[in-house]
């Protein structure tokens, strides 16, 4: 069966300091995988996806980016945190089946990120 | 459009009687929907999904209808129980190929004893 892992799972920073949230996932292979931030008491904005190794699709401009360099490995990054950058930060995965284009997302546990 | 910046509504209910939780989309292109259930502090977990062709579906006690007339999807919990406390999200695919999920901004359900 398919899981999907976060870590960590919390996070405290201070601003101005690097991030490095990792995902993967086990039990597929190429998978499309997401990056979604959740203000508390709110819904999900997708910033990222990405189809393929190498492959990145930013969906807001922001102070985030995101990288994946491996099949099923997923990594959103900062150089320095602001404020605004706190949130509950979720991954995410979906299988393509050939011929289908329609496919449920499953998300991970959620890293729990507070900038200071 | 996506309400990520929007408090959440709210619905209570009563553990035992059966909830309705409606969801309002806006591209009559969308064709496929998924519900999905959070908890406090965890992931959206699936719940139930559909597709255009159809305008009901059933889990176990969950009914997820498809209006299509007029853009509405609800999800129906028969005999809550204190675990249905959660927020629940409705998604669409809006774009063919994008594979991209588009939420809804949710509704936090509340069973009381």
């Amino acid at each position: 069966s398919q899981t999907i892992h976060q870590w960590p799972a919390t996070l405290v920073q201070p601003v101005g300091s690097p991030l490095s949230l990792e995902c993967t996932v086990e039990g597929t292979s190429n998978p499309n995988l997401y990056w979604y931030r959740q203000a508390a008491g709110r819904g999900l904005q997708l910033l990222f996806y990405s189809v393929g190794i190498g492959q990145i699709s930013s969906e807001v401009p922001q102070n985030l980016s995101a990288s994946r360099p491996q099949d099923r490995q997923f990594i959103l990054s900062s150089k320095k945190l602001l404020l605004s950058d706190s949130g509950f930060y979720l991954c995410a995965w979906t299988a393509l089946t050939s011929g289908r284009d329609q496919e449920t997302q499953y998300f991970g546990p959620g890293t729990r990120l507070l900038v200071l | 459009g996506e309400s990520v910046g929007l408090h959440l509504p709210t619905l209570s209910v009563q553990e035992g009687d059966n909830s309705i939780i409606n969801c309002a989309y806006s591209n009559s292109a969308s064709d496929y929907f998924i519900w999905y259930k959070q908890e406090s502090g965890k992931g959206p977990q699936f719940i139930i999904d559909i597709r255009s062709n159809m305008d009901k579906r059933q889990g176990q006690r969950v009914t997820v209808l498809l209006n299509k007339t007029v853009k509405h999807l609800s999800l129906q919990i028969a005999a809550t129980q204190p675990g249905d406390s959660a927020v629940y999200f409705c998604a669409e695919n809006r774009v063919q190929g994008a594979q991209k999920l588009v939420f809804g901004q949710g509704t936090r359900l509340t069973i009381n004893p």
